[in-house]
């Protein structure tokens, strides 16, 4: 079946880090791959997406790259602020069909 | 903007009792959706609905059932409430093949 794997958390880094979250998919069709962010007591936000191979997604200094090849949407951001201290997931859609297949989140703190 | 709104923040329930958690969505969505999130499992689908009065059965719809009797509106119904249902419940709407837009969640006990 579908599955997203993210890499394990939680992730601490300092502030002007560099980050990277790792995500990775199973699919029996075409997918469309998402990140969601979910702030501290909020529901979900997209953060950003992208519907087909070597697309890339970015949103808020936030980038990541559908990687057919290796199967993969890993999210980056050059330097990360406090305020971007949440859950991330990774998320999958099959072309033609509604439901989303999410990873189990990653939860990132940033200290100052 | 786009608004997905749960009836409750927070709830606490005792055991065997039928809770109804709501969701109303203000953008015309065909689609709607109840997720559960737990700490190291992600967000697991427990039922989505398509249509009024349509549903299907998401990944755990076990002690779980929904209603849909208006396009606006998508409950979750806990027929007897148990502890293992102690969870955050989220709401989620889209149009067909489009993105969801998520709820602020309802956390709920269940004693």
């Amino acid at each position: 079946g579908d599955s997203v794997t993210q890499m394990e958390g939680p992730v601490t880094l300092s502030e002007e880090a560099f980050l990277t979250i790792n995500c990775t998919y199973t699919a029996t069709g075409y997918p469309s791959l998402f990140w969601y962010v979910q702030y501290p007591g909020e529901g979900l936000q997209l953060l950003l997406k992208a519907t087909k191979a070597d697309d890339k997604g970015s949103n808020k200094g936030f980038e990541a790259t559908y990687r057919k090849e290796t199967t993969s949407f890993h999210l980056e951001k050059g330097s990360v602020q406090v305020s971007d201290s949440a859950v991330y997931f990774c998320a999958l859609i099959i072309q033609g069909a509604q439901k989303l297949v999410f990873g189990q989140g990653t939860r990132l703190t940033i200290n100052p | 903007d786009v608004k997905v709104t749960q009836s409750s923040r927070y709830l606490v329930k005792r055991t065997g009792e039928k809770v109804f958690l709501e969701c109303v969505q203000d953008m015309d969505h065909e689609n709607m959706f109840w997720y559960r999130q737990d700490p190291g499992l992600g967000l697991r689908l427990i039922y989505f609905s398509y249509d009024v009065k349509m549903k299907e059965k998401g990944d755990i719809p076990e002690g779980y059932s929904v209603s849909r009797e208006k396009k606006e509106r998508f409950s979750l119904i806990l027929e007897s409430a148990s502890t293992n249902q102690t969870s955050m419940y989220l709401c989620a709407s889209s149009l067909w093949g489009k993105i969801q837009y998520f709820g602020a969640g309802t956390r709920l006990s269940v004693l």
